[in-house]
């Protein structure tokens, strides 16, 4: 089985619609991240959590939040899709130590019409 | 500012050429770590290599090698006698010690040709 599993892995939505993507991870790690990706801009961080009560805003989270519901738990929502939104979305954990090296998910493909 | 560099937006090759591929970064941490992944037609991220900024030491997987010249900021990537299983977008990331973000590259998206 995966270690970071992402659902859904495909979506297509609606404007002013509210979405959930989900993250669980079974690495053991404390330390959670969503980003998305968008042609031509690579990927971009969206959110992280360092524990279940530490939550922080990465460089584009303006129309998201996000929720740590456990330590393998992290989702992301968009309270109101819109169709700029559309893109590539990856969740990703790493642990404590040094190096930082990130395990990611299969990614979520959300369409926003 | 940018933070990861990779300038080449594209590169064509025909099977069996090298291909290499530059990343560029910033950064004021002395203590930093510098990351390669590939993301094949099928979208997952595959980790290739991490490289600390202790270590400059030249890296050789297989055909896969890595060249760190901090005199540069450079962690440039060289895929040797190339497949067509190497198409694929390839990004560069850095993290740096006090952040333990990383920061993606804009990618490069290679496609070599049977």
């Amino acid at each position: 089985d995966a270690d970071v599993t992402q659902t859904p892995r495909n979506r297509i939505t609606k404007t002013g619609k509210r979405i959930m993507l989900e993250c669980s991870q079974t690495k053991g790690h404390d330390r959670m991240y969503w980003y998305r990706q968008d042609p031509g801009l690579g990927l971009r961080l969206i959110y992280y959590s360092f524990d279940v009560k530490d939550i922080n805003k990465g460089e584009i989270s303006d129309g998201y939040s996000v929720s740590r519901q456990a330590q393998a738990k992290f989702s992301l929502s968009l309270e109101s899709a819109i169709p700029n939104q559309t893109a590539l979305y990856f969740c990703a954990t790493s642990d404590w130590t040094g190096g930082n090296e990130q395990f990611f998910g299969p990614g979520t493909r959300l369409t926003v019409l | 500012a940018q933070k990861v560099t990779q300038a080449q937006t594209e590169i064509s090759v025909v099977e069996k050429e090298d291909v290499t591929l530059d990343c560029v970064y910033e950064t004021r941490d002395t203590t930093y770590y510098l990351f390669w992944y590939k993301q094949p037609p099928s979208g997952e991220l595959v980790f290739l290599i991490r490289r600390n900024s202790f270590d400059e030491q030249n890296e050789i997987s297989g055909r896969y090698s890595w060249n760190f010249q901090k005199s540069t900021s450079s962690f440039n990537f060289t895929i040797t006698a190339s497949q067509v299983v190497d198409s694929a977008v390839y990004f560069c990331a850095l993290s740096e010690a006090n952040d333990y973000k990383l920061s993606f590259g804009a990618g490069t998206t290679v496609t070599v040709r049977a």
